[in-house]
């Protein structure tokens, strides 16, 4: 089956850099949903799309911008990058806005070094 | 804010043994409650999902409860295997907002 994909699977950037880091949803899944897990940590919800509209947003940075397209993928944008935006950033994805439900099904993360 | 709780932290049992983690969470207005199991360095495997209304769900070895009204889960593990060794991470979906609240896990060593 079908699962989420994340593209790249490994990034190295410097400081002060920008970084995007794509999401392909599980086809006809409409909702996707971005986390960050640092070192040793829980992943934590950074903001979520539901039809290409922004649904909820969590601990997100300023310096960090998402949105989703009009095929559902998704891409995180991330400028000035900081030491302490190395991560494991989860992509998850899921196929109806009934939040009681639905699973959300991750995809393997893309592996952010900040140098 | 909802807060979720995993005990223990780490845990470490000889192959064959049935095992019990625990999951603990503030706020009952949830949706659901998930178990994903991450292997170091991986993606999240998502093992189980429990609606508010249910109690328990099974899927072959494993099978998780849910007790809303005293904000605890359980994953039971039986006839562990070396294989079963990862970190085991249990979130919880609020009524409000789409996101999970995820405890910290229970690295989970099963030894041959």
């Amino acid at each position: 089956a079908a699962g989420v994909i994340q593209s790249p699977r490994h990034l190295i950037k410097e400081k002060r850099e920008t970084a995007t880091l794509k999401c392909y949803p599980i086809p006809r899944h409409d909702t996707v949903y971005w986390y960050q897990q640092g070192p040793g940590q829980d992943p934590q919800f950074l903001i979520s799309f539901y039809e290409k509209m922004q649904s909820d947003k969590g601990s997100i940075p300023d310096r960090f911008s998402a949105q989703q397209f009009s095929d559902y993928h998704s891409e995180l944008n991330m400028s000035s990058l900081e030491l302490g935006d190395s991560a494991l950033y989860f992509c998850a994805s899921s196929p109806t806005r009934d939040r009681g439900r639905e699973t959300q099904y991750f995809g393997p993360g893309t592996r952010l070094l900040v140098l | 804010k909802q807060e979720v709780t995993q005990i223990p932290a780490a845990l470490s049992v000889p192959e064959g043994e049935n095992l019990v983690l625990n999951c603990s969470f503030t706020d009952s207005a949830i949706y659901n409650l998930q178990w994903f199991r991450q292997d170091p360095g991986k993606g999240l495997t998502s093992l189980l999902l429990i609606q508010s209304s249910q109690r328990e769900q099974t899927s072959g070895r494993l099978n998780a409860s849910l007790d809303k009204s005293s904000g605890r889960s359980t994953l039971y593990i039986a006839a562990s295997q070396p294989g079963d060794s990862a970190t085991y991470l249990c979130a919880v979906k609020p009524h409000s907002g789409y996101a999970l609240n995820f405890g910290k896990g229970t690295s989970l060593l099963v030894t041959p």
